[in-house]
């Protein structure tokens, strides 16, 4: 079984619809992130969190919220989602070192 | 200037060829410095990291640092076709897992 998962793998959305990502994870990390990723934009953080009690917006967070659940569980939501919000979210854990931990991703595509 | 700068490719060689794969930065306060590989469809996965200046072999892979320059490099020797996918360097402040700033990834090609 995959430690990261993501669900759902793909969607397709319409612009102004609320659309939420979730992730678990099995590896007992505490620390989790959200990152988009775009053609020739690499990777940019969204959210991350150090545990159930803290959130910390990335580099950019507008137009997106968060929410840990519990330790294995941080979701991504889009309030009212816009066509430039299509790109590939993946959410990431660690333990707090350099290595983290990504999901398989999910390809949103907000028409 | 961006803080990472990382060629997107495509970078296409035929197999059993040396690779070369490079990344430029501009804040001397990186200290860490990660090669992931991202394969199409999967998420990225680290391949190896290496602390301040110098080299790290594993394998086929060798890491290199340069920090006078701010210029890290990924080689791959003796590539296969499994090789191919994205490669993405990161770096972070010292101590600061968490800053981890990627650059945009290079395309691999190996060629059978």
């Amino acid at each position: 079984d995959a430690d990261v998962t993501q669900t759902p793998r793909n969607r397709i959305t319409k612009t102004g619809k609320r659309i939420m990502l979730e992730c678990s994870q099995t590896k007992g990390h505490d620390r989790m992130y959200w990152y988009r990723q775009d053609p020739g934009l690499g990777l940019r953080l969204i959210y991350y969190s150090f545990d159930v009690k803290d959130i910390n917006k990335g580099e950019i967070s507008d137009g997106y919220s968060v929410s840990r659940q519990a330790q294995a569980k941080f979701s991504l939501s889009l309030e009212s989602a816009i066509p430039n919000q299509t790109a590939l979210y993946f959410c990431a854990t660690s333990t707090g070192g350099n290595e983290q931990f990504f999901g398989p991703g999910t390809r949103l595509t907000v028409l | 200037q961006k803080e990472v700068e990382q060629d997107p490719g495509p970078l296409s060689v035929p197999e059993g060829a040396i690779v070369s794969l490079n990344c430029t930065y501009s804040n001397s306060a990186f200290q860490y410095f990660m090669w992931y590989r991202q394969y199409s469809r999967k998420g990225p996965e680290l391949l190896m990291y290496t602390y301040s200046s110098g080299n790290k072999e594993d394998g086929r892979f060798t890491a290199q640092v340069d920090k006078s320059s701010k210029y890290i490099s990924l080689f791959i020797r003796d590539s296969q076709p499994s090789d191919s996918a994205t490669y993405l360097c990161a770096m972070s402040p010292a101590g600061l897992g968490d800053k981890i700033i990627f650059g945009k990834g290079t395309r691999l090609h190996i060629l059978p």
